[in-house]
């Protein structure tokens, strides 16, 4: 599935960076979702965005901090992060109201040193 | 909270068939999903079925689903080395904007 980009799909980060994470969808859907997805760990949810708005924060802490503009794009901006931060962080995207299903981004492989 | 659960790993030789099992406890579920993820990429829609069916057949893959057992299975006929990748269940209500995932089964396909 090509209709959702991310930016950049690899990137490393010292604790004392500020870094952004860049999500796009094509596809003309309403709903946004970051994903944080670790080794050996199931998909963790972390933000939900529906027509802009943020819908859903699952206790995910403040050096994560998104941004919704539009409802074709998502960031995730990153400040002071941890090492144990480090995993691959999912974009996904998804028009509600519909039986439609999730379509997800590559990815963007994060390493916090 | 509702939960969904796979086995972790699932190992076949090439030609075989494989089977994903997956189980929830959501008794409202009303769309069940299957997504595969290959190396270094995201997860990818491969086949989906609604509550109110029994089994949905896509090519090789074949979706079966028991709604009493909260039961799904994923069949993959004459699996390929191309097919070694993780398989993520998910499912989602009517009424609900979120899904929830397994944490996924890691198919690898031995020639």
């Amino acid at each position: 599935e090509t209709g959702v980009t991310q930016t950049p799909r690899h990137l490393v980060m010292g604790m004392t960076n500020k870094k952004s994470l860049k999500c796009e969808q094509h596809l003309g859907h309403n709903a946004m979702y970051w994903y944080k997805q670790s080794a050996k760990k199931p998909l963790e949810l972390m933000f939900v965005y529906n027509f802009k708005e943020q819908t859903e924060n699952n206790s995910v802490p403040s050096r994560f901090s998104p941004e919704c503009p539009n409802s074709s794009h998502l960031f995730l901006h990153l400040h002071t992060l941890q090492p144990e931060d480090s995993a691959l962080y999912l974009c996904a995207s998804r028009r509600t109201g519909t039986l439609m299903a999730q379509y997800f981004g590559p990815g963007t492989r994060l390493l916090v040193l | 909270g509702e939960d969904v659960e796979q086995s972790l790993f699932l190992s076949v030789r090439e030609g075989d068939s494989s089977v994903i099992n997956c189980t929830y406890t959501d008794s409202s579920s009303t769309y069940l999903y299957w997504y595969k993820q290959e190396p270094g990429a995201g997860l990818q829609l491969l086949t989906y079925i609604f509550s109110n069916m029994d089994m949905k057949q896509d090519q090789r893959l074949t979706v079966l689903l028991n709604k009493k057992d909260k039961h799904l299975s994923l069949r993959i006929a004459d699996t390929q080395t191309g097919d070694s990748a993780i398989y993520f269940c998910a499912e989602r209500n009517f009424n609900n904007n979120d899904m929830r995932f397994g944490a996924g089964t890691r198919l690898t396909v031995k020639p």
